[in-house]
């Protein structure tokens, strides 16, 4: 696609329940990043892939967090039993690294709009 | 993972010149660094890269000194819409690693 898409854009839930955040990112892009942004805050990191493969989880807060990319494109961020704090915006972002790969520069991240994740 | 260091906030006039510094005294030989702008709602966007000296493109200068231990993002004539946090990144070239953000600096843009 032409940019970054991530689904939904709004999503209210209540507390305990899983939801599913998607992430679509541009055609061709190997790498492919998680971020939470909560109100106010930058952004913090969650998970990378390195086409399916994710080499560090380290940044997932909880068990509750898991992530996963199939066929090095679409990726879904999934929160077990959600809880109040988990209320944020999740940001997606995907990287060619064809400036690492040329030797010119490193990745630059293309990011999604985002999904606002409302636990009440 | 070179961690990266910027003012909370800044606050400037329109027509004005801004400089946003950013420390990363641990930066490696691989790594460049990232400029990123986000606004409210909205994910952030790359601005300008650079690995050493100085760096400009249609929307800003980047300005490394020799040693790499900081950087200084160079925003001409700020407008209104400038308004924004400004996000210094600091990554390897290989490209596959966790790129961590810092706080960011947010850039106040007044008449």
């Amino acid at each position: 696609g032409a940019g970054v898409s991530q689904s939904p854009s709004n999503k209210v839930t209540e507390k305990g329940k899983d939801v599913e955040l998607r992430c679509d990112p541009i055609s061709g892009h190997t790498a492919l990043y998680w971020y939470r942004q909560s109100l106010g805050q930058g952004l913090e990191f969650l998970i990378y892939f390195q086409g399916n493969s994710a080499p560090d989880k380290s940044g997932l807060p909880s068990d509750r967090f898991s992530a996963e990319r199939t066929g090095g494109s679409v990726s879904t961020l999934t929160i077990q039993r959600t809880q109040q704090e988990d209320s944020a915006v999740y940001l997606c972002a995907s990287s060619s690294l064809a400036g690492a790969v040329l030797g010119s520069g490193a990745n630059v991240l293309t990011f999604g709009a985002g999904s606002r994740l409302t636990v009440l | 993972l070179a961690k990266t260091t910027q003012p909370i906030s800044m606050d400037s006039y329109e027509g004005q010149e801004v400089n946003i510094t950013c420390s990363h005294n641990n930066i490696a030989t691989n790594d460049y660094i990232t400029w990123y702008q986000q606004f409210p709602s909205q994910g952030p966007r790359f601005i300008i890269q650079g690995y050493k000296t100085k760096v400009t493109n249609e929307v800003a200068s980047l300005f490394i000194p020799a040693d790499r231990k900081s950087s200084t993002l160079s925003l001409p004539r700020v407008s209104l819409s400038d308004t924004a946090v400004y996000y210094c990144l600091v990554g390897d070239r290989d490209g596959y690693n966790k790129l961590i953000f810092g706080a960011g600096t947010r850039l106040a843009v007044h008449p």
